[in-house]
């Protein structure tokens, strides 16, 4: 129930497209969902963050989309470009703990 | 923004020698921190978490003698691997909550090789 299920694990995308990463989980207890970008040998670096209590979050060119009842959430990279080639992370968590629970990554190339 | 910085960056020890890595939130007061384990091409896993001033709450399965954490200031909580072996080398990653908003921020990182 702690899990939080990533797809796809690998993307690839033109120069302009849209990429789009799906995560869902189990624990109805999460109200936190961020969204990681990690370049190679690098920390996590915050992209996005939801909590349940909307449907729909954008900043630039990153939206999350939120869906409640499924239990399920995505980003939406729009306009991707070569620079956002790096491995995504979704996580969940619950209010007071702060402990993230990270989905299985994926790998994002844009190409040229 | 809040930075949180790890040291070393990198670090190659011998098998069955012990190794220290440090936590340190550089302009933000952090209560909490995290440790994080992550081997390569694979998601970061929590192994501990660790507040100031009180022992630190490991994850299921994660061995608290082998992986010593100390949270001994609002700034710094260091990870003690011990006893290292081959199979410990991974990259290791702490966060650490505090700031404006009471935000979670992630070091760079610690790549351990044990050799």
């Amino acid at each position: 129930q702690q899990q939080v299920k990533q797809s796809p694990q690998s993307l690839i995308v033109q120069k302009g497209g849209i990429s789009i990463i799906n995560c869902a989980y189990e624990n109805t207890a999460f109200d936190y969902f961020p969204w990681y970008q990690q370049f190679p040998g690098k920390g996590p670096a915050l992209l996005i963050a939801i909590r349940p209590d909307v449907s729909e979050k954008k900043e630039g060119r990153f939206t999350i989309s939120f869906n409640k009842s499924a239990k399920q959430f995505s980003l939406h990279i729009m306009d991707s470009q070569p620079g956002d080639s790096a491995t995504y992370f979704c996580a969940a968590s619950s209010s007071g703990t702060y402990k993230y629970i990270f989905g299985t990554g994926t790998r994002l190339k844009v190409l040229a | 923004g809040a930075v949180v910085s790890q040291h070393p960056s990198w670090v190659i020890c011998k098998s069955g020698t012990s190794v220290k890595i440090e936590c340190r939130s550089l302009d933000f007061q952090a209560t909490t921190m995290f440790w994080y384990r992550q081997f390569p091409k694979q998601s970061l896993m929590l192994m501990a978490t660790s507040n100031e001033g009180s022992k630190a709450t490991y994850e299921q399965g994660v061995e608290k003698d082998k992986f010593l954490i100390n949270h001994a200031s609002l700034t710094l909580s260091t990870l003690t691997v011990t006893s290292a072996h081959p199979e410990d080398s991974s990259f290791y990653i702490c966060s650490a909550l505090g700031g404006f908003g009471n935000t979670i921020y992630f070091g760079e990182g610690s790549w351990l090789t044990v050799v």
